[in-house]
């Protein structure tokens, strides 16, 4: 059982849709983090956020850290072939860091 | 200049030999870590290190040891190594708050 589930594993869209990925816990984290990681490169930090019911906004990309802590959400407006990588939650719930398994986004132009 | 540097990019070895992987970083951090990313894309810490305290994950075979002479660096040498090591380890730094990772570019090691 891994501590942080993501939803969903792939997910393959046009140019120019909306998406929302998902990640959750049972656990209640301190902090959580999304990062985007592309093609024979390192994952990228994208945005960190700490306080529940937390919106955070990056461009097109939209954050939410849900109120008790538990869950996130990462929304892209108006997606673009650029947008496209594995995106991985990750957080510390006081005992561990761990990375959840990623979900795998493919925009197509 | 880049933030989190390893060498090599690729490492292609046989069996049973041992191999080592650099990690420099010059962001000023004083923690550092060894990631695992298998073919699926998992991505699993191995090893965190800061100043002078090593956490290891108690999954890690004991053929792996991280090194660190310094603050700026950490080298994962393997012993022994076997096919299923084959993956793409990340180095990694973070800043004293909230874990967050700053990554290498990943060494593909591929065990033949």
């Amino acid at each position: 059982t891994q501590l942080l589930e993501q939803s969903p594993q792939f997910l393959s869209i046009q140019e120019g849709e909306n998406l929302t990925v998902y990640c959750n816990s049972s656990s209640v984290f301190s902090s959580l983090q999304w990062y985007r990681q592309e093609p024979g490169e390192g994952p990228v930090l994208l945005v960190t956020v700490v306080t529940g019911g937390e919106v955070k906004k990056l461009k097109r990309l939209t954050f939410q850290f849900g109120d008790a802590r538990k869950d996130s959400s990462l929304h892209i407006t108006a997606a673009q072939p650029g947008d496209t990588g594995l995106y991985l939650c990750a957080g510390d719930d006081g005992q561990n860091f761990v990375f959840g398994p990623g979900t795998r986004l493919s925009v197509l132009p | 200049d880049t933030a989190v540097s390893q060498t090599p990019k690729y490492l292609v070895t046989q069996m049973g030999n041992d191999k080592s992987i650099k990690c420099e970083q010059n962001l000023g951090h004083d923690t550092m870590y060894w990631y695992k990313q298998d073919s699926k894309k998992f991505l699993k810490i191995m090893f965190s290190y800061n100043n002078k305290e090593l956490i290891i994950n108690e999954t890690v075979p004991n053929r792996f040891s991280p090194k660190s002479p310094d603050k700026a660096h950490l080298n994962l040498h393997i012993n022994s190594l076997e096919l299923g090591d084959s993956a793409v380890y990340f180095c990694a730094s973070s800043p004293p708050s909230y874990y967050e990772q700053y990554f290498g570019p990943g060494t593909r090691l591929t065990v033949t």
